[in-house]
């Protein structure tokens, strides 16, 4: 079974300063890897996500995310936040299991922008 | 107009009452799920189906059952409401492959 394990609750971080939200998982298969952003009062929406290839990815908003197999890890980063980046961000994994992929999510980080 | 779509998106009702909670979609995906969210819990899946006859089970599946009554809907029922299934209800779509899924803008329930 899979499972995503974000640390950091809540992360607070000054305008215009780096960022970066960490994520682990654990699956016995390959996975992909998605980020999701939930502003205040809305549905998620995909950041990015990695399926194969480079595993470095670039989503929107300026972020990207770096996939690291051997320290499972899919930390979300951006070098430069701005007030408008205030959000719960989601870590998901989907196990390559074709036909009957599930996503399972981590428990969220809350990003405070702190002008 | 939005792909996803849920109706109420705010709900208040009382113990023990049935309730239902609907999703419909335009994206044309086969597949189809249903969360919910809690403060410090994430999003935990209480069913997905993925086709029309294809009903399946999640990780928090008791209280609640579902119906897939064609591609494009899909409605979660609470039979008894308990004040523990007060919470932040998603529905999701997605196609065959990629596992990226496409979320409504939830609903809001509240059981007293």
């Amino acid at each position: 079974a899979q499972s995503v394990t974000q640390l950091d609750s809540q992360v607070p971080v000054f305008e215009e300063a780096p960022v970066e939200l960490r994520c682990n998982y654990s699956s016995s298969v390959s996975v992909y890897l998605f980020w999701y952003v939930q502003y205040p009062n809305q549905g998620l929406q995909l950041l990015l996500k990695y399926l194969s290839g480079s595993t470095l990815v670039k989503g929107i908003n300026g972020f990207e995310a770096e996939f690291n197999k051997s320290q499972t890890s899919f930390h979300l980063r951006k070098p430069s936040v701005h007030i408008s980046d205030t959000a719960e961000y989601f870590c998901a994994v989907s196990d390559f299991d074709f036909g009957n992929e599930k996503l399972t999510f981590g428990t969220g980080t809350r990003l405070t922008i702190i002008p | 107009d939005a792909d996803v779509t849920q109706t109420p998106r705010n709900r208040i009702t009382k113990t023990g009452k049935r309730i239902m909670l609907e999703c419909s979609q335009t994206k044309g995906h086969d597949r189809m799920y249903w969360y919910r969210q809690d403060p410090g819990l994430g999003l935990r899946l209480i069913y997905y189906s993925f086709d029309v006859k294809d009903i399946n089970k999640g990780e928090i599946s008791d209280g609640y059952s579902v119906s897939r009554q064609a591609q494009a809907k899909f409605s979660l029922s609470l039979e008894s409401a308990i004040p523990n299934q007060t919470a932040l209800y998603f529905c999701a779509t997605s196609d065959r492959y990629g596992g990226e899924q496409f979320f409504g803008p939830g609903t809001r329930l509240t059981v007293l």
